[in-house]
């Protein structure tokens, strides 16, 4: 099966703190995802790449940057985090939109 | 508005009865309509997908159904078991530029109750 891994599992950060959350995935898939989970608003799109070099703005990038230095990792960066920021943080990698997406098991971020 | 409506968002049923969960879209030019599972403290995992060129699709329990018409989809569990407690969202695939992008709907806590 697909595998996408995600560090740290759990993060406490400061308001105005910098923080970034890794993934990596040994698929050899082109995209990949990152996604925040939210009571009531379900997984929303933060950035996605579609390779190496390439990031795109998702649906709420606003106070995020993402990073692709590599085929297999895809980084999350919050700058100046603040406490709205608090969340879990799903990777994901996938062939393209039309097909499965696999999810790493999640980043749980307090800012506190 | 939102781009893909779930609903219900909350769905209690007694074990062994059917339970049905909703979608609707906007973006007529959809054509793959996937349902992911997440469990308590999992991540989410796809259970079944459909493509346009069907109405319905079964995998064991599992049964989706498409209406292309009328842009909803939706997912049909039948004879529940306590192991299909869980989370579950539909998705679309959003054209944007030469790729997509998977937007998911708002999520079902589904709850079998013993």
């Amino acid at each position: 099966e697909a595998a996408v891994t995600q560090s740290p599992r759990n993060k406490v950060a400061v308001t105005g703190g910098k923080v970034t959350l890794s993934c990596n995935q040994t698929n050899n898939h082109n995209n990949m995802y990152w996604y925040r989970q939210d009571t009531g608003h379900g997984l929303r799109l933060i950035h996605y790449s579609y390779g190496a070099g390439s990031t795109e703005k998702g649906d709420i990038p606003d106070g995020y940057k993402a990073s692709r230095p590599s085929q297999e990792n895809f980084s999350l960066i919050l700058e100046l985090a603040t406490p709205s920021q608090t969340s879990v943080y799903f990777c994901a990698s996938g062939l393209g939109g039309a097909e499965t997406l696999y999810f790493g098991s999640g980043t749980r971020l307090t800012v506190l | 508005g939102e781009q893909v409506e779930q609903l219900p968002s909350i769905l209690r049923v007694q074990e062994g009865s059917s339970a049905s969960i909703n979608c609707s879209y906007e973006d007529s030019a959809s054509n793959y309509f996937p349902w992911y599972k997440q469990e308590p403290g999992e991540n989410p995992k796809l259970i079944i997908d459909i493509r346009s060129n069907m109405e319905r699709k079964q995998i064991q329990e599992l049964i989706v159904l498409l209406d292309k018409k009328a842009k909803r989809f939706s997912l049909h569990i039948t004879d529940t078991q306590p192991g299909d407690s869980a989370m579950y969202f539909c998705a679309l695939p959003m054209a944007t530029g030469g790729n997509n992008k998977l937007t998911f709907g708002q999520g079902t806590v589904l709850s079998v109750i013993p």
